[in-house]
């Protein structure tokens, strides 16, 4: 069955980056597109940006434009996220997430990371 | 597109109906338009898309409508399991991403 299965919790200081990484089994993450969104504590959900491993084509949401980059390992079926810069306000659930191509929802979604900027 | 939801907070008794509100400002594509429950602790899970279709799964008690910059989620005869916050999601082409209402935590 489908399961996208993240890496575990991380606690980084501000400045710092973390990489959070999102292994799919049960489909090929070539035939989606795959995405990161992000819940801080006792907030709504953000999104923070989309790739498609069909074609390597990439897009971010303009707040985090420059801050991260999302990668991907064709031969692991696995997506990667990484946020550089970290601040205090970047603490927060982070979801991978699939959407059937050019659907606009997600359908399927992994358990999330928390990731945790503290000095 | 900025969306807001209503009411915050709903408290309901079991085998109510629950009426949940989506307002967009600016007129969103039906198209692009989904739902999703999240309980406590848990990733969210996708309830409809396309502003009125059901995911794979989901029961019959859940609908959804709307059009423009209304829609709604209706969650028919409650039942204690479907203590959840729920949100709804738009995709914006111009520029392209997607956002989220705040979320509707629902009481039974």
């Amino acid at each position: 069955q489908v399961q996208l299965v993240q890496s575990g919790a991380e606690v980084k200081k501000p400045g710092a980056s973390v990489r959070v990484s999102c292994e799919a089994s049960g489909f090929t993450i070539t035939a989606y597109y795959m995405h990161w969104l992000r819940q801080a504590p006792g907030q709504g959900l953000e999104w923070v940006g989309r790739i498609a491993p069909s074609d390597g084509a990439i897009h971010y949401a303009q707040r985090f434009q420059g801050r991260v980059t999302v990668t991907m390992d064709t031969s692991a079926n696995a997506v990667y996220m990484e946020l550089s810069s970290l601040r205090s306000e970047d603490t927060a659930v982070y979801y991978c997430a699939r959407e059937p191509p050019e659907r606009t929802y997600f359908d399927y979604w992994a358990r999330g990371t928390l990731v945790t900027v503290s000095s | 597109i900025v969306l807001t939801q209503s009411p915050d907070t709903l408290s309901l008794s079991p085998g109510e109906r629950a009426t949940l509100s989506c307002r967009a400002s600016q007129s969103v594509r039906s198209s692009s338009l989904a739902w999703y429950q999240q309980k406590r602790g848990q990733a969210p899970r996708l309830l409809i898309f396309g502003a009125s279709s059901r995911a794979t799964g989901i029961p019959d008690r859940f609908s959804g409508s709307g059009s423009g910059t209304e829609f709604t989620l209706t969650i028919s005869r409650l039942e204690p399991e479907d203590i959840a916050v729920y949100s709804c999601q738009q995709y914006g082409y111009s520029p392209p991403g997607f956002t989220f209402g705040q979320g509707t935590k629902l009481e039974i």
